[in-house]
């Protein structure tokens, strides 16, 4: 079976850094995507890693490794709008993505 | 212009009925999905339509039959709708099946009373 895991909840300040950690156990590992999703919405894509290494984009950076099973997300000079949840998925072999629990993350001025 | 779009966007209806979500992507996509995340916040995928053929089906109980006509649409039926039924539904699509990226509809919101 697939399993992920990630912190529920998380707070920050405005022009921060803040790293949401996620940690998974799959098999035929086939990639992993963060979205973001404020409330009320749907979720939209943010990255994706499949190699081990770091993958930035602007404000947002996402770390993969394999090995460890382990990703994070690395979110910059935090703005007031970036108070939402982030959820991990993992991809597998079989096409099939299972997401994580989510974190919820405040920003406060 | 919307990319993904689903109605309705809320639906309210009583234990014991049936109704219909309907999605439909245009963006000229392969691969659909319906999603349900419940009031924990997990989203969890249901189904997977491949170019009309049914991909991914998840344990879902068979009171809920998607229908896709053509790649562009994929609908949700749900029969006997029950009170667990309550959450909020999501389609997406992505170019391939298991593409890099999906992109989500608003959202349908379920409440069965």
């Amino acid at each position: 079976g697939q399993n992920i895991d990630q912190p529920t909840e998380m707070t920050a300040t405005e022009g921060a850094i803040v790293q949401i950690n996620c940690t998974y156990q799959t098999s035929g590992f086939n990639g992993l995507f963060w979205y973001q999703q404020h409330a009320g919405e749907a979720p939209t894509f943010l990255s994706y890693n499949v190699l081990d290494g770091l993958e930035e984009k602007g404000r947002f950076s996402s770390f993969l490794s394999r090995s460890k099973g382990y990703s994070y997300l690395l979110l910059k000079e935090l703005q007031m709008k970036d108070s939402a949840s982030y959820l991990c998925a993992v991809k597998n072999y079989g096409q099939n993505f299972v997401f994580g629990p989510g974190t919820r993350l405040s920003v406060l001025p | 212009d919307t990319a993904v779009s689903q109605t309705p966007k809320y639906l309210v209806t009583q234990m014991g009925n049936d109704k219909s979500i309907k999605c439909e992507q245009n963006l000229g996509h392969d691969t659909m999905y319906w999603y349900k995340q419940d009031s924990k916040k997990f989203l969890k995928i249901m189904f997977s339509y491949n170019n009309k053929e049914l991909i991914i089906n998840e344990t879902v109980p068979n009171r809920f039959s998607p229908k896709s006509p053509d790649k562009a649409h994929l609908n949700l039926h749900i029969n006997s709708l029950e009170l667990g039924d309550s959450a909020v539904y999501f389609c997406a699509s992505s170019q391939v099946a298991g593409a890099d990226t999906q992109y989500f509809g608003p959202g349908t919101r379920l409440t069965v009373l």
